[in-house]
């Protein structure tokens, strides 16, 4: 099955600098990669994804980048405010089923 | 938007009990949906995927006759953790793709989630 590894585990970053998550897959059969924001208690919210045929996604702040030859994808915040703070996972899918990563808490210090 | 209504949100119960979730599909039919169980400060595995009218898959180590699953239509599927145990407690989450003949690559549903705590 597929095996999705993230890293780091946490981090710690200054209100206004950038914070970059990266997560590896194992399954070249993926074709979906989404990026989630779980806060305590509550469903994982999907903050951006990305396809397989697309190399480079971005939304405002979160940008999203897919290596499909060395099966590894990034999450990039840049101008990391508080409200940024929370547990994000990222996912690879393969016909409907997710594999989540491990998780990273984000903690961005005012 | 498509939504997943998930209830209950909160259970407190019991050993030994017996506890129904359930994930309906609000506005769409959901011929598959999968369920997740959370640890504490770990990750969403998946547990098992619910077909409808169709037994479910489930995943290297989980108990079929522990979580039973029944997907009877096409906008309902109940997880039912039988005879429940405090290692049991957990955050249950199921999720749907956005519809029947949906491509895999879209954006699933997720439910609100369960808090199960069996004391």
């Amino acid at each position: 099955g597929e095996n999705v590894e993230q890293h780091p585990s946490t981090l710690s970053v200054q209100e206004g600098d950038s914070a970059v998550i990266k997560c590896t897959y194992s399954d070249s059969a993926s074709n979906y990669f989404p990026w989630y924001k779980q806060e305590l208690g509550k469903r994982p919210q999907l903050i951006i994804d990305i396809r397989s045929n697309v190399g480079e996604k971005k939304d405002q702040r979160i940008a999203v980048t897919l290596n499909k030859t060395a099966k590894h994808f990034s999450l990039h915040i840049t101008e990391t405010q508080p409200e940024d703070s929370a547990v994000y996972f990222c996912a690879a899918v393969n016909d409907y089923k997710l594999s989540f990563g491990a998780g990273t808490t984000v903690t961005v210090r005012a | 938007g498509a939504v997943v209504s998930q209830h209950p949100s909160w259970v407190i119960c019991k050993s030994g009990t017996s506890v129904k979730i359930e994930c309906r599909s609000l506005d769409f039919q959901a011929t598959t949906m999968f369920w997740y169980r959370q640890f504490p400060k770990q990750s969403l595995m998946l547990m098992a995927t619910s077909n409808e009218g169709s037994k479910a898959t489930y995943e290297q180590g989980v108990e079929k006759d522990k979580f039973l699953i029944n997907h009877a239509s096409l906008t309902l599927s109940t997880l039912t953790v039988t005879s429940a145990h405090p290692e049991d407690s957990s955050f249950y989450i199921c999720s749907a793709p956005p519809g029947q003949g949906a491509p895999g690559n879209q954006p699933q549903h997720f439910g609100d989630g369960t808090r199960l705590s069996i004391l």
